[in-house]
């Protein structure tokens, strides 16, 4: 079955640092870009960060540049996101996405894990 | 950044009904855009990409159309399954962007 599964998400203080994992499954995972979306509470999506295949290419808007690293272990099927001086705006439900064949679409996504940003 | 907005906020059909979306961009996108299908407590799902390609297993009564800034989806007869939320998305230029979307609701 071809499925990605996060973890990683919590409760942080404004200033914390937290780091999500994803694993991906039933597909070749080093031959697609991999991606970040986010979602704050009953609002909608955000693209935060993408990293190409091979790791070489990364993105980042600019609302978390500086503060959050994308990196993957295709050895290990798994994508990283290193989150640090966390704000409150960073609340929100973190998707892990697979890109599509055309890069910057998403034709996977997981479930999400929940990010809260509060003293 | 390019700005995608989608109209109407929302829409009030009933099933059998042609629901007719819209999504606007601030730039060209060319045809890079897509469409996403969102239900309550679920992660979003790739309807349309590059403006009129469905996705595998996405049936036929999903359409898309449009090019440059004007894009529309049109689900030609709504089954109960479709109501939800749908928003838009372009890659022409990173960061890449979604619109605010389209809620779907059962009238």
């Amino acid at each position: 079955e071809v499925q990605l599964v996060e973890s990683g998400g919590g409760l942080v203080q404004p200033g914390g640092s937290l780091r999500l994992s994803c694993a991906g499954s039933g597909f070749t995972f080093s031959s697609y870009a991999m991606n970040w979306v986010r979602q704050a509470p009953g609002k909608g999506l955000e693209w935060v960060s993408s990293v190409s295949g091979s790791g070489s290419s990364i993105y980042y808007a600019d609302s978390v540049k500086g503060r959050f690293t994308i990196s993957r272990d295709n050895s290990k099927n798994t994508l990283f996101l290193q989150m640090n001086s966390l704000r409150a705006e960073d609340t929100a439900v973190y998707y892990c996405t697979k890109g599509a064949a055309v890069a910057g679409t998403v034709d996977l996504w997981g479930q999400g894990t929940l990010v809260t940003v509060s003293s | 950044d390019i700005v995608l907005t989608q109209s109407p906020a929302t829409l009030s059909l009933s099933p059998g009904e042609r629901a007719t979306l819209s999504c606007r961009a601030s730039q060209s996108v060319s045809s890079y855009l897509a469409w996403y299908q969102q239900k309550p407590g679920q992660a979003p799902r790739l309807l349309i990409y590059d403006a009129s390609n469905r996705a595998t297993g996405i049936p036929a009564r999903f359409s898309g159309s449009g090019s440059g800034t004007d894009f529309t989806l049109t689900i030609s007869s709504l089954e109960p399954e479709d109501f939800a939320l749908y928003y838009c998305q372009q890659r022409r230029n990173w960061p890449w962007t979604f619109g605010q979307g389209t809620m779907v609701e059962s009238k």
